[in-house]
């Protein structure tokens, strides 16, 4: 594809309910990363992935949170039981390998609202 | 932990001014350095990426430079337009080449 595309781009919903954020990576990109944007908090990592593999949880803010990539391409951000500080915006990131020699490229983000 | 600050937070300057946007990281054990542009409501666009081996880019009207020693890099934006109103980040990529660590970012304003 043309560049990073997550959806929805917008979700607002009530504390206590379930919710999955969707990104699909640039084609052709291997790793692919989570982070999430916040007025008190700025820009912070969460989660990244080689192929289907999502090697190290810890930046993840609470059990709540998880993530799955299928078919080294699509991933979802799953938040279980939310709450009104999970309200942010949540970037998606692909690369075309991991290390130092690759450059992140964003989507768009999915702004989250929880009531 | 690696901490990445931005200074100054917000900038106003007149179209046509010549202007520099600092970043200063405390780990000096990165592997590079992205400079980004996030417009109101938007995602991250990627503006350059300085490897840890190199000293600056260059991308028509813009340069970055990196000094990973005193841990710092700068943006540097020739001639700015109004159209270059936005809010620019840094952030440092870690050893093991998977995290980027951003600073709280500097949003810029070109007054016509």
């Amino acid at each position: 594809g043309a560049g990073v595309s997550q959806s929805p781009s917008n979700k607002v919903t009530e504390k206590g309910k379930d919710v999955e954020l969707r990104c699909d990576p640039i084609s052709g990109h291997t790793a692919l990363y989570w982070y999430r944007q916040s007025l008190g908090q700025g820009l912070e990592f969460l989660i990244y992935f080689q192929g289907n593999s999502a090697p190290d949880k810890s930046g993840l803010p609470s059990d709540r949170f998880s993530a799955e990539r299928t078919g080294g391409s699509v991933s979802t951000l799953t938040i279980q039981r939310t709450q009104q500080e999970d309200s942010a915006v949540y970037l998606c990131a692909s690369s075309l390998g991991w290390g130092r020699y690759n450059e992140q490229f964003f989507g768009p983000g999915t702004r989250l609202t929880v009531l | 932990k690696q901490e990445v600050t931005q200074i100054p937070a917000a900038l106003s300057v007149p179209e046509g001014e010549n202007l520099v946007l600092n970043c200063s990281f405390t780990d000096s054990a990165i592997y590079n350095l992205q400079w980004f542009r996030q417009d109101p409501g938007k995602g991250l666009t990627s503006l350059l990426l300085i490897q840890s081996s190199q000293r600056e880019q260059t991308s028509g009207r813009l340069n970055a430079s990196l000094d990973k020693s005193s841990g710092r890099s700068t943006l540097y934006i020739a001639a700015s337009q109004p159209g270059d109103s936005a809010t620019y980040l840094c952030a440092g990529l870690n050893n093991a080449g998977n995290m980027l660590t951003f600073g709280g970012g500097t949003r810029l304003m070109v007054k016509p």
